[in-house]
């Protein structure tokens, strides 16, 4: 089955500066890779995702890239801010196929005024 | 549009018997998954139903198992319930089977004593 591997488990920044937090997966057939941001007592929220077909996906502040031959994603948030603070997940899966989608262990952003 | 609702929010329960959880999926929305998240193992898949159809299933022990109906709305019942069963349990809905953009609901905190 799929494994993903998420780093790192806690990520501290400044507000404004950049934050990068890095997956791997394992499993070739894995074609869709969303980013969740889950905030304290609510549901994981989808903020950004990337298919197999696409390299690079933006959308304001956040961005994801993809480098399938490598195996690994990843997720950009620039000019951080207090609210950006929160656990992000992501997770790889065959959109479509039988595999489970399988979640990374989650950051934990924390941004600092 | 209303977002995942899932009842009841909280939940305590004593070891040996069941539970049921509800959820009501984004009108419009067929397909239900839910989810079981743990500070020990994370986000773990437990079973997609789509079209009153369970399509795909994680590795769960037959304590859990769900429904849905012809409104979408879903259902999961854990019996027996262990100390271990405690947990986040979420729900995500999303338009097709098998599609990984799901939206999930706030989750409800089940604590087995």
């Amino acid at each position: 089955g799929e494994n993903v591997e998420q780093h790192p488990s806690t990520l501290s920044v400044q507000e404004g500066d950049s934050a990068v937090i890095k997956c791997t997966y394992s499993d070739s057939a894995s074609n869709y890779f969303p980013w969740y941001k889950q905030e304290l007592g609510k549901g994981p929220q989808l903020i950004i995702d990337i298919r197999s077909n696409v390299g690079e996906k933006k959308d304001q502040r956040i961005a994801v890239t993809l480098n399938k031959t490598a195996k690994h994603f990843s997720l950009h948030i620039t000019e951080t801010q207090p609210e950006d603070s929160a656990v992000y997940f992501c997770a790889a899966g065959e959109e479509g196929g039988s595999y489970i989608p399988t979640f990374g262990r989650g950051t934990s952003l924390i941004v600092h005024p | 549009k209303a977002g995942v609702t899932q009842t009841p929010r909280y939940l305590i329960k004593t070891r040996g018997q069941q539970v049921t959880l509800s959820c009501s999926p984004i009108s419009g929305h067929r397909s239900v998954s839910w989810y079981q998240q743990t500070p020990g193992q994370g986000l773990q898949f437990l079973f997609e139903y789509f079209s009153e159809t369970q399509r795909n299933k994680g590795n769960f022990p037959g304590r859990f198992s769900g429904r849905q109906f012809s409104n979408s709305r879903s259902e999961m019942n854990v019996s027996t319930l262990e100390l271990g069963d405690s947990a986040l349990y979420l729900c995500a809905s999303s338009l097709r089977a098998r599609q990984y953009e799901q939206y999930f609901g706030p989750g409800t905190r089940l604590t087995v004593t």
